[in-house]
């Protein structure tokens, strides 16, 4: 099984609601990102856990609250989101934590294609 | 500051010919390079990649080329197909401040029947 998958497919939500994201792979991955991708531009990491614990976050707004809750699953948390949010969030999981320097290939989900109104 | 570079945002090729993809980067940090493939609607997926240590790999029809002097990555893809119609990314990994993987913007490629 070499899949990642993530739900909703979909999401529109308002700026004062709260929704999450979520992801689950069941490879034995150890490292699992979380990416924005924006039209036409390149998918942007916003954090990588690393045995379950968060080891990168790239300067990402507090109003996205990442959670790792066991190796298999991750989760991006959603509150009081801006417009400029709206974007395609992809999942990410590679076997390795990237101790040497990120040799290890990442599988990506489909996304999650979000609407903020 | 875009440390990936893919400079050509589309390119159209005949079946049966050679696609070249080509990527530029400025961190001399990066150690591993990566080409991915997007359909539309999907996630991307791993296509071939390449060692710092290498100049070249190769994988059936997919070939990557590394110049580490000129910090620039190309793909070759022969023949082309129609199926190879995509968006390609280009990404560099390597331990920029912690472990990561910077993706270029992407070219579209369109493989004409």
């Amino acid at each position: 099984d070499t899949e990642v998958t993530q739900t909703p497919k979909h999401l529109v939500m308002g700026m004062t609601n709260k929704k999450s994201l979520k992801c689950e792979q069941h490879m034995g991955h150890r490292a699992m990102y979380w990416y924005k991708q924006k039209a036409k531009k390149p998918p942007e990491l916003m954090f990588v856990y690393s045995y379950e614990k968060l080891s990168i976050n790239e300067s990402v707004p507090s109003r996205f609250s990442p959670e790792c809750p066991n190796s298999s699953l991750l989760n991006l948390h959603l509150h009081a989101l801006q417009p400029e949010d709206s974007a395609l969030y992809l999942c990410a999981s590679s076997q390795t934590p990237g101790v040497a320097g990120g040799r290890e290939t990442q599988y990506f989900g489909p996304g999650t294609r979000l609407l903020v109104l | 500051d875009q440390q990936v570079k893919q400079n050509s945002p589309s390119l159209s090729v005949q079946e049966g010919r050679i696609s070249i993809l080509n990527c530029d980067y400025t961190n001399s940090m990066f150690d591993y390079f990566l080409w991915y493939k997007k359909y539309p609607a999907e996630g991307p997926t791993f296509l071939i990649s390449i060692s710092s240590i290498k100049d070249k790999n190769e994988d059936g029809r997919f070939t990557v080329f590394l110049n580490k002097s000129a910090k620039h990555l190309s793909l070759h893809i022969v023949p082309s197909q129609p199926g190879d119609s995509a968006v390609y990314f280009c990404a560099a990994s390597g331990y920029t401040g912690g472990f990561k993987t910077i993706f270029g913007a992407g070219t579209r490629l369109f493989v004409k029947a």
